[in-house]
């Protein structure tokens, strides 16, 4: 099976901006998650969806945003960017209580 | 409220020597446990996880841990290392009151096998 998959692997914006990241499941596995790792706070969760239901959100500000279409790809916003948010954005996904399956993350640069 | 501690920053060892990083956790309930490994420039690799059933827990490439409860703690293993095992590598858990679908992590440890 063809691993998950993110859009795209880097980006950069300017601050006020706002972005999309893309990110496609295994096969077969309706849940994903979102995490934001940098730096100086590490890898932190930010929302999980499973059958375009959000399920879980963590501790983020409601500039972040996300949505599950019905074939189990995600997408995750970010509204007026700030510097910030500059991280690499990953994308997980898993079947049922499984381990969690990573893709390769979207680096997000903000100028 | 779920935590995870990995108390080393960075863990020197040298190649064939056995290597052991630390995870202490803090969870109310039954915990789920993962280990993660990440390359430069790449996402987060599964490498194993204990759910429930036996405390030793073998996983890829040789690495196992060992789910103490008493301790809390769930500490990586391999009998002996590999220069190419040189990473970074984070400890996670989830358990109920995050609905075992939200991943906590340590702050990682980066491992170091020298020649």
């Amino acid at each position: 099976k063809a691993g998950v998959t993110q859009t795209p692997r880097y980006l950069i914006k300017t601050r006020g901006q706002q972005v999309t990241l893309s990110c496609s499941p295994i096969s077969g596995h309706r849940s994903v998650s979102w995490y934001q790792q940098t730096p100086g706070q590490g890898l932190q969760f930010l929302f999980e969806y499973f059958s375009e239901t959000q399920r879980n959100k963590g501790n983020f500000p409601g500039r972040f945003s996300g949505r599950q279409f019905s074939n189990s790809r995600s997408e995750m916003n970010v509204s007026t960017l700030e510097l910030g948010d500059s991280a690499l954005y990953l994308c997980a996904s898993r079947l049922d209580s499984d381990e969690q399956f990573f893709g390769p993350g979207t680096r997000l640069t903000v100028l | 409220a779920q935590s995870v501690a990995q108390p080393e920053d960075q863990v020197n060892v040298a190649e064939g020597n056995p290597l052991t990083v630390k995870c202490t956790y803090s969870v109310s309930g039954n915990p789920y446990l993962f280990w993660y490994v990440q390359y430069p420039n790449r996402g987060l690799q599964f490498l194993l996880k204990y759910i429930t059933g036996d405390n030793l827990v073998k996983g890829s490439y040789g690495f196992e841990a060992e789910f103490n409860k008493s301790q809390t703690s769930f500490h990586l293993k391999k009998p002996s290392a590999l220069v190419s095992d040189s990473a970074l590598y984070f400890c996670a858990v989830t358990g109920p009151s995050g609905g075992y679908n939200k991943l906590i992590f340590g702050a990682g440890t980066r491992l170091a096998v020298h020649p």
